[in-house]
């Protein structure tokens, strides 16, 4: 079965350190491995996604992330954390293909970057 | 533009009312997708829709009636819910088989419809 998990609940970071939210997935065949963010009361927005190539991944808002296949990771980083990035993380999984894709999402982390 | 708008914002009902959610999408993508997320959850899939014809229902109790009236439109129907219905629920979009393949399976977000149901 597929699944993903985000074994931190919540992550807190100093303002100007670099962050790091951990991801790793568990599926049959290549997956397409997404990162998104929620902001309190609003939709999820895209952040980036890895479907083949490089294994590292640049996205929106300077975030980005590393596909390790041999560990089954993609955690997505920031080399600075700016305190309006304090918001809830997901992590998804698709599995190729098809006119239409369930997404498997994690559990979800809270960043919390402090001042 | 990856837009999803999603109408109304906020809604609060009765047990007992019927009321409709709105979700529209420009983006000329064919497949659309209902999902309900709990407070601090992730969004657990309702429906899909491909084609503007229903392809996933991940066993919805029939009080939710979803509605696909083009390829634009989507529309959640709502009849005697029950309290525990109360969630934000999240419309997306993605292109399906058309379209760059590194965005087609790209799932695009509406902002939600928060539901509280009396």
């Amino acid at each position: 079965a597929q699944s993903v998990a985000q074994p931190e609940d919540q992550v807190n970071v100093a303002e100007g350190n670099p962050l790091t939210v951990k991801c790793t997935y568990s599926v049959s065949g290549n997956p397409y491995l997404f990162w998104y963010v929620q902001y309190p009361n609003r939709g999820l927005q895209f952040l980036l996604k890895y479907i083949t190539g490089d294994n590292l991944v640049k996205g929106s808002y300077g975030f980005e992330a590393e596909f390790n296949k041999s560990q089954t990771s993609f955690h997505l980083k920031k080399p600075s954390a700016l305190v309006s990035d304090s918001a809830l993380y997901f992590c998804a999984v698709s599995l190729a293909g098809g006119a239409t894709n369930k997404l498997i999402f994690g559990t979800g982390t809270l960043l919390a970057v402090q001042p | 533009d990856t837009e999803v708008t999603q109408t109304p914002k906020h809604l609060v009902m009765g047990m007992t009312n019927k009321k409709s959610l709105k979700c529209e999408q420009h983006m000329g993508h064919r497949a659309m997708y209902w999902y309900k997320q709990k407070a601090k959850k992730p969004p657990e899939l309702m429906f899909v829709y491909s084609y503007e014809k229903l392809s996933i229902n991940e066993s919805v109790p029939s009080r939710f009636s979803p509605e696909c009236p083009n390829s634009s439109l989507l529309n959640l129907h709502l009849h005697a819910l029950q309290p525990e219905d109360s969630a934000l629920y999240l419309c997306a979009s993605s292109a399906g088989t058309s379209g760059d393949p590194i965005l087609r399976d790209t799932q695009y977000f509406g902002p939600g419809t928060r539901l509280t149901v009396l």
